[in-house]
């Protein structure tokens, strides 16, 4: 049991570049949700997902896009990197949208030049 | 809208010792939860301890335990007994009730501990 896991651990990019910030959890968990953590800030939902193929928009969702075709996984999109993206990226999974306590990954430290 | 805060950005305790980190919270909301976060170096974001807004009494686990003053909107951790380990960053976090899950977490309080 992985819990929840997060690719890449570390990424470069340059401004205008795409990618795709892989989320996968093997604990059968509906909800799914993607953080970011800027220096100074606590953790800022960017988007949420309470099943495959339902998602919502979180606090701070421009810039990314995101899907969830299954249970397991929840990637985060960035169509075009811009340096304000450069953040630490936090998925996180709970089993129900019910108040459960949520379950995080390693994070994802982006850079983006 | 809720917002959380904690107005302590560093604290320090002598190892063996106990150390309280303060919350507080605004919200017009009577059925919510609230969470503390532990950010060790690694950054792994790990659950310290959790309360419900309905329950009277303090949760607690092991060395850590809260102080929820639901009238003040105020939800303190108190570490004892402190640990090398337990230096750390420490986030608190609000959960509001109903079919929602999501997360508002304040800048966080950055606790050393002193050999």
């Amino acid at each position: 049991n992985a819990g929840v896991t997060q690719t890449p651990k570390f990424q470069v990019l340059k401004t205008g570049q795409s990618m795709t910030l892989q989320c996968a959890q093997d604990m059968n968990h509906e909800y799914m949700s993607w953080y970011r953590q800027d220096p100074g800030m606590g953790l800022r939902l960017i988007h949420y997902s309470v099943g495959a193929g339902i998602t919502d928009q979180g606090e701070v969702p421009n810039g990314y896009n995101v899907s969830r075709s299954t249970t397991e996984d929840f990637p985060l999109r960035l169509l075009s990197a811009a340096p304000s993206q450069t953040s630490v990226y936090f998925c996180a999974s709970s089993g129900t949208m019910y108040q459960e306590t949520q379950y995080f990954g390693p994070g994802t430290r982006l850079l983006v030049l | 809208a809720q917002t959380v805060t904690q107005s302590q950005p560093e604290m320090s305790v002598q190892e063996a010792e106990t150390v309280t980190l303060s919350c507080t919270y605004d919200t017009s909301e009577s059925d919510y939860y609230l969470f503390w976060y532990k950010q060790p170096p690694s950054r792994q974001m790990i659950l310290v301890i959790r309360q419900e807004a309905y329950k009277q009494q303090n949760a607690t686990e092991n060395r850590f335990s809260v102080n929820f003053q639901k009238a003040a909107k105020s939800f303190s951790l108190k570490i004892s007994d402190s640990q090398l380990g337990d230096a750390a960053m420490y986030f608190c976090a609000y959960c509001y009730g109903g079919a929602t899950n999501k997360l508002i977490f304040g800048t966080g309080t950055l606790l050393a501990v002193q050999p």
